[in-house]
């Protein structure tokens, strides 16, 4: 599709589960960027990619999430031992020109903990 | 420390009538600053922009915001609301030099027909 698709689009798992969420970009897009909105919040900065690679980690709350980009495309973010306080709508987005702040949002992937 | 407030968490306007979104930062340079808003059942879309120059920038959907450096504040106006604007409206700044946007807690729109 033209737009970023994001999988699934909800999710409920038990505390303690390992979790993957997927993110297709638009089409040439370099820069990928996974943010986080819990409830009632706007959406967190997670990470940022430029082409394969991390250009910016530092949104990660701690050691039990991490995200892939291995071929410069689709991009994973992968979430370990998942606690109830994980629980929120995960936003990936992609840009052509990241310095300009303008970003494509996908849908999100809702993620309940239970 | 670098922040960003909307004051209003809702606000209800009547169809036809006009709309101001407050958002006011707090950051050491003035920093690139957007409107994205936030549909039921859509992804965030970019409304607007500002980077420098003309204070009154035009956006999408008939949206256009006001930079005012001695206010720190950009807040958005639309002269005319439509039932479709309903929808939640976030202001983010993004300091230059970095690819993080800041998000502030957003202001849910709803009209009234």
């Amino acid at each position: 599709g033209a737009g970023v698709s994001q999988t699934p689009s909800n999710k409920v798992t038990e505390k303690g589960k390992y979790v993957e969420l997927r993110c297709d970009p638009i089409s040439g897009h370099t820069a990928l960027y996974w943010y986080r909105q819990s409830l009632g919040q706007g959406p967190e900065f997670l990470i940022y990619f430029q082409g394969t690679g991390a250009a910016d980690d530092s949104g990660l709350p701690n050691d039990r999430f991490f995200a892939v980009r291995p071929e410069g495309s689709v991009s994973t973010l992968k979430i370990q031992r998942t606690e109830r306080g994980d629980s929120a709508v995960y936003l990936c987005a992609s840009s052509l020109t990241p310095s300009t702040g303008e970003l494509f949002f996908g849908e999100g992937s809702r993620l309940t903990v239970l | 420390a670098q922040s960003v407030t909307q004051p209003d968490i809702h606000i209800t306007v009547s169809e036809g009538a006009s709309l101001e979104l407050r958002c006011n930062y707090s950051y050491g340079a003035t920093p690139y600053l957007f409107w994205y808003v936030q549909s039921p059942g859509q992804g965030l879309q970019l409304l607007l922009k500002y980077f420098s120059g003309d204070t009154l920038v035009q956006g999408i959907k008939g949206f256009e915001a006001e930079f005012k450096r001695s206010q720190s504040s950009f807040n958005l106006r639309k002269p005319s609301v439509h039932w479709s604007d309903a929808a939640e409206y976030f202001c983010a700044p993004k300091e230059a030099g970095s690819y993080q946007l800041t998000f502030g807690k957003g202001t849910k729109l709803s009209v009234i027909p």
